[in-house]
């Protein structure tokens, strides 16, 4: 079973702005990650936040992470038309190694 | 290049038929995962193999099953096919299969039941 859920489950934006997408799971974690997938093609890991952390940051990529209200955000700064893909948080649970995604966002800048 | 493989990429079959799909890890990595990926079932944990033998399993049905071999490849074998499993495989691997390592995903089976 899916562990992450995403929202929204798709955006819209025009270049320039700034997209953000959320993430919520059911269970305690140990990390979570953020993966993008272009159409159709592998899922390509952004940035990995441990359950100790509160915030990181990866060049235009700032991610959160709430521990109380089980849910992270991923936020794209100044996004570009080459950010359209989908996004996917990933979760291993507390008792578990497995890697467990959410069904993503799917994101589209507009030039 | 994520340096993993997965073949072939893309597979086209009848109902019922067994078709198996094959990954090769990237050098090093010991630890190898499956997801299917469907367009109403977002991607889905099917099974994770570390060093030859079963660490996790997900939602496999009992028509699939799997294995890696000493080599680290694994593959992954789906019998008496149904519609529905029609769908996108993907293989990850990882270093050591423990949390908070990063996989690194094949480009996909695409796989169609017709």
């Amino acid at each position: 079973s899916q562990q992450g859920e995403e929202d929204p489950q798709a955006l819209s934006i025009q270049e320039g702005e700034n997209a953000t997408m959320n993430c919520s799971y059911k269970t305690s974690i140990n990390n979570l990650q953020w993966y993008r997938q272009n159409s159709g093609r592998g899922l390509v890991h952004l940035i990995l936040i441990r359950s100790n952390e509160r915030e990181k940051h990866s060049g235009r990529l700032r991610v959160t992470l709430d521990t109380s209200k089980k849910s992270s955000s991923l936020l794209i700064t100044a996004s570009r038309a080459a950010d359209t893909a989908s996004y996917f948080c990933a979760t291993d649970l507390y008792n578990n190694n497995d890697m467990r995604f959410g069904a993503g966002t799917r994101l589209t800048v507009k030039p | 290049d994520s340096g993993v493989t997965q073949t072939p990429k893309h597979l086209i079959t009848a109902t019922g038929q067994r078709v198996t799909l094959r990954c090769s890890p990237r050098s090093g990595d010991l630890s190898v995962y499956w997801y299917q990926q469907s367009l109403d079932q977002g991607l889905q944990f099917l099974i994770q193999y570390y060093n030859g033998e079963e660490r996790a399993k997900g939602n496999i049905l009992e028509r699939f099953s799997a294995q890696q071999f000493p080599d680290l490849h694994s593959e992954l074998n789906l019998s008496s096919l149904e519609l529905g499993d029609s769908a996108l495989y993907f293989c990850a691997s990882s270093v050591d299969g423990t949390g908070g390592e990063k996989l690194f995903f094949g480009s996909g089976t695409q796989l169609s039941v017709l």
